[in-house]
């Protein structure tokens, strides 16, 4: 069965630099989810999407932007990295309001 | 302020005994899930529990969500090395696309 896919897999970045995470749902999943997990830490909620509008935020940096695309990926761009932004970035995407699938992740180190 | 405490934090114990994690929150869920996280990869979802009272297996896993949608436990019977793994529930506490995350237990099954 297809699943979420998140590119890229690894990302190594600059202080003040710039990222563009991105992720493919599950064919037919309309909403799209990120999430932050720090080492040692739980998923932090980010953002989401549903049907190609934002639906919800969470803890997102105002550094931080994400959009859902016609096609329903998303890319969540994130602008002058701090060291603290390091971490594991995750899409989950779902069909229905009780259920997350989640990628594989994005780790982002930024030194 | 964590909405979702999870308990215990870490548990090491010896193949084929029994354990139960818990998840505790003053508010009310409108579902609750369950996920398994290995290092570096994403969540892997195991279970939903909507309904106040609901009880799920899943082979030797069982769930069940509190009668006021407050909490939730996760019991393991016969536990397996290859149980070992983080172990996190989600809530959403208004059926929109908005995941808080628990403390997370992490489980460590010796052979």
């Amino acid at each position: 069965a297809a699943g979420v896919i998140q590119s890229p897999r690894h990302l190594i970045k600059e202080k003040r630099e710039t990222a563009t995470l991105k992720c493919y749902p599950i064919p037919r999943h309309d909403t799209v989810y990120w999430y932050q997990q720090g080492p040692g830490q739980d998923p932090q909620f980010l953002i989401s999407f549903y049907e190609k509008m934002q639906s919800d935020k969470g803890s997102i940096p105002d550094r931080f932007s994400a959009q859902q695309f016609s096609d329903y990926h998303s890319e969540l761009n994130m602008s002058s990295l701090e060291l603290g932004d390091s971490a594991l970035y995750f899409c989950a995407s779902s069909g229905s309001v009780y259920e997350q699938y989640f990628g594989p992740g994005t780790r982002l180190t930024v030194t | 302020t964590q909405l979702l405490e999870q308990s215990p934090q870490f548990l090491s114990i010896q193949e084929g005994e029994n354990l139960t994690v818990y998840c505790n929150s003053s508010s009310v869920f409108s579902s609750l899930q369950w996920y398994r996280q290995e290092p570096g990869e994403g969540p892997v979802l195991l279970v939903t529990v909507v309904t106040g009272g609901e009880v799920k297996k899943l082979k030797r896993l069982t769930f069940q969500f509190g009668d006021a949608r407050k909490d939730s436990s996760l019991h393991i019977t016969a536990a397996q090395p290859g149980d070992t793994g983080l172990y996190l529930c989600a809530g959403d506490t208004s059926g929109t696309y908005k995941y808080i995350f628990g403390t997370g237990t992490r489980l460590k099954v010796l052979a």
